[in-house]
């Protein structure tokens, strides 16, 4: 069983404040790793895949770095906004198989 | 284009009924995959469909579980025999190939309340 940690559970922060969070993966059989954003009452939406060490992405005030050796992912977010509040996923792909989530990290932003 | 779309939006349902789920993925994805989160849980998978390969079943949680495709369109996920676990919300995506480092387009989810 592939098991894929988040923490924290939920966050909540004030407009404004740079924020992050953890993803912890298995570090053998890796392929890649995929974060999602998941607002209430929409589909989850793809922000960044994820393949080799040592890749960072970024997409606006958001970014992502990897770590397969030692088996963890942070996802930052600098300057939160109101609208960055969702739930955040990250999902392990062995390249077998469909992705396996993490429960996720809820972020709330106060404006 | 139009991305994946799922229908009901929201079922309820009496404990012992059946329920079916439609997906329609993005037109030219080979892939599609059925997930569900169950409150308080994360997105479990349940079943993957590649083209005209054999779907992998191995996430469905029981033999009341069942989905099929018609070639690279719809797919349906039937439960028969609800019960209250089987509460949750279902999740169906899609991709271009299947391949681990492809994006997963998803739905917006069928929301299933066994009473």
């Amino acid at each position: 069983i592939l098991n894929v940690e988040q923490s924290p559970q939920s966050l909540h922060v004030q407009e404004g404040d740079s924020t992050n969070f953890t993803c912890s993966f298995p570090s053998s059989n890796f392929y890649a790793l995929h974060w999602y954003r998941w607002e209430t009452a929409k589909s989850p939406e793809a922000l960044f895949v994820m393949t080799l060490n040592g890749d960072e992405k970024k997409k606006g005030r958001i970014s992502a770095t990897l770590n397969t050796k030692e088996g963890y992912s942070y996802l930052y977010i600098k300057g939160s906004q109101p609208e960055d509040s969702a739930t955040y996923l990250c999902a392990f792909h062995t390249g077998r198989r469909a992705l396996t989530f993490g429960s996720g990290t809820r972020l709330q932003v106060q404006p | 284009g139009a991305g994946v779309s799922q229908s009901p939006s929201n079922k309820v349902t009496e404990k012992g009924k059946d329920v079916e789920l439609r997906c329609d993925p993005i037109s030219g994805h080979t892939a599609l995959y059925w997930y569900r989160q169950r409150l308080g849980q994360g997105l479990e998978f349940l079943i993957y469909f590649q083209g005209n390969s054999a779907p992998d079943k191995s996430g469905l949680p029981s033999d009341r579980f069942s989905a099929e495709r018609t070639g690279e369109s719809v797919s349906t996920l039937t439960i028969q025999r609800t019960q209250q676990e089987d509460s949750a919300v279902y999740l169906c995506a899609s991709s271009r190939q299947g391949g681990g480092g492809e994006t997963q387009y998803f739905g917006p989810g069928t929301r299933l309340l066994v009473l």
